[in-house]
């Protein structure tokens, strides 16, 4: 049963380069989340598909991309890596608005030099 | 004024006693409530939500005081493998898609 799958778990990468990060679910749930946590913060919301074909901004979209490339499918793109988005990254999912909670992926920590 | 706060901790406490923290959150028109749990260096895991009329599930129990805009975590009997870092979560106004996540308070339990 494997829930939400990221990949990678860890990645370093140069400042200015990009890279995507993936995600996928097979609890076939309509939406799905991106997020980062950085220390003594909580989580906080990149970008969100609400369902298949739609995307919208959370609190922190600057510096990234995303695409719902099907309905098991989000993935994140970093396109110009800078420092300040040395975090680790968490994908999740949930039956409609996550009223019974969120399923996580393991998280990809990135580290940006 | 962060929109949802909880004490860092880490709180130290001993196996078998109990420990209760709280969490305020700062938008009196939340509908949403959550505790998630999350180990060191894992992913957040949703261990219960907070219903009004406040709910239990084994040793937690959860309770929400809308008039002074707190949400609680009562953690009976504690075990050494309650040791985590527990997430409050409260929703935003005009989106369930948007939660508001507070940093989360440690709590260790010792033998």
């Amino acid at each position: 049963n494997a829930g939400v799958t990221q990949t990678p778990k860890f990645q370093v990468l140069k400042t200015g380069q990009s890279m995507t990060l993936q995600c996928a679910q097979d609890m076939n749930h309509n939406s799905m989340y991106w997020y980062r946590q950085d220390p003594g913060m909580g989580l906080r919301l990149i970008y969100y598909s609400a369902s298949e074909g739609t995307t919208d901004k959370g609190e922190v979209p600057n510096g990234y991309n995303v695409s719902r490339l099907n309905k098991r499918e989000f993935s994140l793109r970093l396109e110009s890596a800078a420092p300040s988005q040395t975090s680790v990254y968490f994908c999740a999912s949930s039956v409609g608005q996550g009223r019974y909670g969120y399923t996580f992926g393991s998280g990809t920590r990135l580290t940006v030099v | 004024r962060k929109e949802v706060e909880q004490d860092p901790g880490p709180f130290n406490v001993p196996e078998g006693a109990t420990v209760a923290f709280n969490c305020t959150y700062s938008n009196s028109a939340s509908q949403s409530f959550f505790w998630y749990r999350q180990d060191c260096r894992k992913e957040p895991k949703l261990l219960m939500s907070v219903y009004s009329s406040g709910n239990e599930d084994g040793r937690f129990t959860a309770q929400l005081n809308r008039a002074s805009q707190y949400i609680s975590l009562l953690i009976r009997d504690s075990k050494l493998s309650d040791s985590a870092t527990y997430l409050c979560v409260v929703n935003m106004l005009d989106s369930n898609y948007q939660l508001i996540w507070g940093a989360g308070t440690k709590l260790i339990i010792k033998p």
